[in-house]
């Protein structure tokens, strides 16, 4: 298995830019969880998606970040227009089960937003 | 609320030494699992062991043992025989039965050194 697969693996952006980050769970996986993590706060839930269904998107920080899941095996974070203080990592987990047991990562997209 | 408490933002340890990872939670849930993921300097996380609320073992995987005590609401991660290649962040993470989603500590960042 390839494991939740992102891209890109790192992305570097003006401020204003739209950014589109995607990835692929693990086949087979109903969950998908998109996670923050900046020195300050460390690793924060954005939103997670069961069954290809939004759940629960409270993380999201503003209206300019959005996430889509179109289908089981693809889902994209979009921040239009980017701002300097997004830049993180962002992670992309899947899981077979609603709650996100044993979350599956995948290797994180570095953002950086000048 | 969920909450988990990783009250160590770094440790040391001379190689082949065991050493203990703190984390306590907070949760009013009756069912619960809990967490520790590595996140070694490359960016990517680990899922290393689990143990389940209701689990009367304490869990293990490897050099990884989980010393669970319920009472006190505490789930530190004992790492035995350190090697160079355990330094890295470790989180300590929960979900809840009525949480559908799981939560990250803060992180510690453990220096093995030789």
């Amino acid at each position: 298995d390839a494991g939740v697969i992102q891209s890109p693996r790192h992305e570097v952006t003006e401020m204003g830019q739209e950014v589109t980050l995607r990835c692929k769970p693990i086949s087979g996986h109903n969950s998908l969880f998109w996670y923050r993590q900046t020195m300050m706060r460390g690793l924060e839930l954005l939103i997670y998606f069961n069954n290809n269904v939004p759940i629960d998107d409270s993380g999201m920080p503003e209206d300019r970040f959005s996430a889509k899941m179109p289908n089981a095996s693809f889902s994209t974070l979009k921040i239009q227009p980017s701002e300097p203080r997004d830049s993180a990592v962002y992670f992309c987990a899947s899981s077979w089960t609603a709650g996100g047991e044993k979350l599956f990562f995948g290797s994180g997209t570095q953002l950086s937003v000048l | 609320a969920q909450k988990i408490t990783q009250t160590q933002p770094g440790m040391f340890v001379q190689e082949k030494e065991a050493v203990t990872l703190d984390c306590t939670y907070d949760t009013s849930d009756q069912s619960y699992g809990l967490f520790w993921y590595k996140q070694p300097s490359s960016g990517e996380m680990i899922f290393l062991i689990y143990q389940g609320s209701y689990d009367e073992q304490n869990a293990t995987e490897g050099r990884y043992s989980l010393n669970f005590q319920k009472a006190r609401k505490s789930a530190n991660l004992v790492i035995s025989a350190s090697q160079l290649g355990d330094s890295a962040m470790y989180f300590c993470a929960m979900f809840g039965e009525n949480t559908d989603k799981l939560i990250f500590g803060t992180g510690t960042r453990l220096q093995v050194f030789p």
